[in-house]
């Protein structure tokens, strides 16, 4: 069975840009959730997706933004980059359940310039 | 909001003794936590998990130890390898979201 596939793997925008990423779960997952890593602040929540719907938001300002396909592939895009946008962004899926593991994918790299 | 803490943010062992990583939470309604290891250019990869009806869980070489009266988890490593270094993190939820801790770095001494 595939795992979670994120792309690109790696970005560089410089600062006013915009970026979307997309996320793949693994097959039968119908919930994405996505994450934001930096050194200094761990794993922040940033929205969970589950039939379309979003269905948890984490407190990150209107620049970000997702949405989850039929498919159950997501995209999160955020717009107007700003420097501290520079970090790892996680996606992860699970069937959809409550209180059940989640499974990352390796995440996408972005740096703005 | 929520706060997963790690008492240490690095932790170096020697290869062959046992690791323990620890963490604290504050949220009394968490039941569910799980153990995540990252290694270098990768994502978090799920180690174990417990649930709060339980207050310890074995694994291959991994235990977990659940104290819900001080809000605290731990995470053992038996005869730890050098392939065990990486960043640990626990994860807590009530529900389906998820809070992490900033983790803590395990290096492992040949």
């Amino acid at each position: 069975k595939a795992g979670v596939t994120q792309t690109p793997r790696y970005l560089i925008k410089t600062r006013g840009q915009q970026v979307t990423l997309s996320c793949s779960p693994i097959s039968g997952h119908r919930s994405v959730s996505w994450y934001q890593q930096t050194p200094g602040q761990g794993l922040q929540f940033l929205f969970e997706y589950f039939s379309e719907t979003q269905r948890n938001k984490g407190n990150f300002p209107g620049r970000f933004s997702g949405r989850q396909f039929s498919n159950s592939r997501s995209e999160m895009n955020v717009s107007t980059l700003e420097l501290g946008d520079s970090a790892l962004y996680l996606c992860a899926s699970s069937v959809g359940q409550s209180n059940e593991k989640l499974f990352f994918g390796s995440g996408t790299q972005l740096s703005v310039l | 909001g929520e706060s997963v803490g790690l008492h240490l943010p690095t932790l170096s062992v020697q290869e062959g003794d046992n690791s323990i990583i620890n963490c604290a939470y504050s949220n009394s309604a968490s039941d569910y936590f799980i153990w995540y290891k990252q290694e270098s250019g990768k994502g978090p990869q799920f180690i174990i998990d417990i649930r709060s009806n339980m207050d310890k869980r074995q694994g291959q070489r991994v235990t977990v130890l659940l104290n819900k009266t001080v809000k605290h988890l731990s995470l053992q490593i038996a005869a730890t390898q050098p392939g065990d270094s990486a960043v640990y993190f626990c994860a807590e939820t009530a529900g389906n979201q998820f809070y992490f801790g900033t983790g803590t770095s395990l290096t492992v001494i040949p």
